[in-house]
């Protein structure tokens, strides 16, 4: 069965320093990888995606992701920090059940605080 | 474009009543799946519409049951509420379903947050 873990709950970083969460995928067969960000009372948006192709992947907000495939990781990065990235980050596999239509499992999320 | 639209925003209910919620797709899309997120199980699937049809269901008992009307849009419906089923219930459009969907992204509304007393 594919599963999502992300190995933070939460990651307290101060503003302007580097920050990586953390995502780990199982899988048995190719694999799409996303990240969402949550903020506050809202729904989820689209960072940044893997499908194909190179494995450092280059999204919204200055954040990236890099696919291992031998590690089975998608971690994400930032290089410097900002008070408005404070949000909940999740990471999410794509699965096609039975090749009627298709979910995401989604990570327990990484509560991301950036301090000043 | 407008993005995905979920009404209401807030709701509170009272146990075992029944509840609906609505969600508008983004137009054109034709594909509407809704997820249950809740702070001890996180974001879990609950099901998928696409051209009026379920495709799939996740893990969740019969009491929660939805549709999708002609013009994509689509109602989840939970019946008999129980104090666990407070949540935040998202709802995402794409624009396809099946093999083509894997890879193509799915865009969420900002929620209804359910809440049971």
């Amino acid at each position: 069965a594919q599963s999502v873990t992300q190995l933070d709950s939460q990651v307290p970083v101060f503003e302007e320093a580097p920050v990586e969460l953390r995502c780990n995928y199982s899988s048995s067969v190719s694999v799409y990888l996303f990240w969402y960000v949550q903020y506050p009372n809202q729904g989820l948006q689209l960072l940044l995606k893997y499908l194909s192709g190179s494995t450092l992947v280059k999204g919204i907000n200055g954040f990236e992701a890099e696919f291992n495939k031998s590690q089975t990781s998608f971690h994400l990065r930032k290089p410097s920090v900002h008070i408005s990235d404070t949000a909940e980050y999740f990471c999410a596999v794509s699965l096609m059940i039975y090749n009627q239509g298709g979910k995401l499992i989604f990570g327990q999320g990484t509560e991301l605080s950036v301090k000043p | 474009k407008a993005g995905v639209t979920q009404t209401p925003r807030y709701l509170i209910k009272t146990r075992g009543q029944q509840v609906t919620l609505s969600c508008s797709p983004i137009s054109g899309h034709r594909s509407v799946s809704w997820y249950q997120q809740t702070p001890g199980q996180g974001l879990q699937f609950l099901f998928e519409y696409f051209s009026e049809t379920q495709r799939n269901k996740g893990n969740f008992p019969g009491r929660f049951s939805g549709r999708q009307f002609s013009n994509s849009r689509s109602e989840m419906n939970v019946s008999t509420l129980e104090l666990g089923d407070s949540a935040l219930y998202l709802c995402a459009s794409s624009e396809t379903t099946g093999i083509t969907k894997m890879n193509t992204e799915a865009f969420f509304g900002q929620g209804t947050r359910l809440t049971v007393v």
